[in-house]
C-alpha cells in the first residue's frame, strides 16, 4: 500500500523565516494535496498539485511536485503567526478512489 | 447551509457500546471517506465510498462498519466499542477523481471518548 512520509515532523521557525516541509511517496503520485489543520479543528485545503514538475502558490504559500511525482514540497516565506498549524499531504491511491495523508508537520512561529 | 457536518461534536460512550457517528454532505459528492486522527499516528482511513451503496476498507477498518444508502450521508459505526477507539473522527468528501477541483472537503470532526 502506499504510505506518505513527512518531514520534519515538528518544526519551530522566528517570524519572518522561510521553511520547507516535504511529503515523500513510496509510489508515484496521482495528485497530491496540501491541508492545513489548526488544533482541534478540520482541515483546509490548501492546493492540489497533478502533473509533474507542477508548481502553485497562495499568497505566501508555494507546493512544488517534483518531475517524477513522488515527492512534494510545501515552502512558506516571511513566514507568521497565522501559518502556525498542523501541515498534512495527502494523495490519491492510482484508482483514484482511496485518499490517504502522511502523519503531518506541526509548525510553530514564535514572534 | 452547503457544507459538510459531523454530528455529534463530542460524545463520551462506555466499553463494549455501539455507537454511531454521523455525516451528512450537501454538495452530492460521490465520494466519502472517514478518518481518525490519533497522536503519532496522524489521519488514518478507516473506510471510503465511492458512491450509494459502495464502500471500501481503509488501513484500520477492524471494529467499525459504515453503509452508505444515501449519497449525502456516510454514518459510521463502532459496533462494539474498546478504549482503543477514542480519537479524533473526522469525515471528508470530495467529487470524483482526476477530474478538476477533486479535493476532499473535511468535517469538523467528532471527539470520541470510550470509557
Amino acid at each position: 500500500s502506499q504510505e506518505l512520509e513527512q518531514s520534519p515532523q515538528s518544526l519551530i521557525v522566528q517570524e519572518g523565516k522561510n521553511l520547507t516541509i516535504n511529503c515523500t511517496s513510496s509510489k508515484t503520485l496521482y495528485g497530491l494535496y496540501w491541508y492545513k489543520q489548526k488544533y482541534g479543528e478540520g482541515l483546509i485545503f490548501l492546493m492540489m498539485l497533478q502533473k509533474g514538475g507542477e508548481e502553485k502558490s497562495h499568497e505566501k504559500i508555494t507546493a512544488k511536485l517534483d518531475e517524477k511525482k513522488q515527492q512534494s514540497s510545501l515552502h512558506i516565506t516571511a513566514s507568521q503567526p497565522s501559518h502556525a498549524g498542523i501541515y498534512l499531504c495527502g494523495a490519491r491511491n492510482q484508482a483514484g478512489t482511496a485518499l490517504i495523508f502522511g502523519k503531518g508537520t506541526t509548525l510553530s512561529v514564535s514572534s | 447551509d452547503a457544507g459538510i457536518t459531523q454530528s455529534p461534536r463530542y460524545k463520551i460512550t462506555e466499553t463494549g457500546r455501539q455507537v454511531t457517528l454521523m455525516c451528512h454532505q450537501t454538495w452530492s459528492h460521490s465520494y466519502m471517506f472517514w478518518y481518525r486522527q490519533d497522536l503519532g499516528h496522524g489521519l488514518r482511513l478507516i473506510y471510503y465510498s465511492a458512491a450509494a451503496d459502495i464502500t471500501d476498507k481503509g488501513e484500520v477498518s477492524d471494529g467499525y462498519v459504515v453503509s452508505r444508502s444515501k449519497t449525502e450521508n456516510f454514518p459510521l459505526t463502532l459496533e462494539s466499542a474498546t478504549r482503543s477507539q477514542t480519537s479524533v473522527y473526522f469525515c471528508a468528501s470530495s467529487g470524483f477523481p482526476r477530474t478538476a477541483n477533486t479535493e476532499a472537503f473535511f468535517g469538523q470532526g467528532t471527539r470520541l471518548t470510550v470509557v
